[in-house]
């Protein structure tokens, strides 16, 4: 299976300023049609998980456009170019090449 | 609205099984692949199953191979995790979510629902 790693585990965030979450894969996620087969979830507080990126890049429906993604192969980042209290949660990459595996999840908080 | 609702969570005992179900509305539920996603107290997420939309392909993570049978009934709208032998680490909120048509054999996920909560305990 697919090892996805994620930092940091904890990201302390001052509302405003920037933030970013790398993840690497054990193995590359580029698939043979071109897009990498990553994706990025947030958990918040008591909350289900729900889709903030796909195929490594693709915001999903809704998700305000200062979240991105990025990255190909076995490297990429998130970014959140201004951070909003109601960012506060547990972000997770997830591998959707193979049976899916998550990262550990980084714990974004603020300041 | 599209909405996924699980049931059949609860408290049981090793050794046990348990079904649970969840049912679908508010989208052309054989278009989709459905998966059910784990996690356990305090803990991260870990991918269960997967159940294509033909019926017929499903895939599991190894811990619960031979275990668990994912399943699911086209014409109710509803897909289905049978757990048998169950143990104590597989004690987990269970939440069912829609495979996202992105791209082939791609196995992200785009909806969830509200989940159900699993305790195997003697």
């Amino acid at each position: 299976d697919i090892v996805m790693t994620q930092s940091p585990l904890s990201l302390p965030v001052t509302p405003g300023e920037p933030a970013s979450i790398s993840c690497r894969s054990s193995q590359s996620l580029l698939h043979s049609n071109g897009h990498n087969y990553l994706d990025w979830y947030v958990q918040k507080p008591g909350q289900s998980p729900q889709l903030l990126i796909f195929l490594g890049s693709s915001r999903a429906s809704g998700v305000p456009d200062r979240f991105s993604g990025s990255g190909s192969g076995s490297s990429f980042t998130l970014r959140i170019s201004r951070v909003e209290a109601e960012d506060v949660g547990v972000y997770y990459c997830m591998q959707a090449l193979q049976r899916p595996t998550f990262g550990g999840g980084t714990r974004v908080e603020i300041k | 609205q599209v909405q996924l609702v699980e049931l059949g969570g609860g408290v049981v005992q090793p050794g046990r099984s348990l079904r649970l179900s969840c049912a679908a509305s508010g989208f052309f539920f054989s278009n989709h692949a459905m998966h059910w996603v784990r996690q356990a107290p305090g803990k991260g997420l870990e991918w269960v199953a997967v159940v294509w939309n033909d019926e017929r392909n499903e895939n599991y993570v190894d811990s619960v191979k031979g275990r668990f049978t994912i399943s699911r009934d086209n014409s109710k709208n509803i897909v289905y995790l049978q757990m048998n032998s169950l143990r104590v680490e597989d004690t987990a909120i269970y939440y069912c979510a829609r495979g996202k048509k992105a791209a082939k054999y791609y196995y992200g996920v785009d909806v969830w629902g509200q989940g159900t909560t699993v305790t195997v305990s003697s």
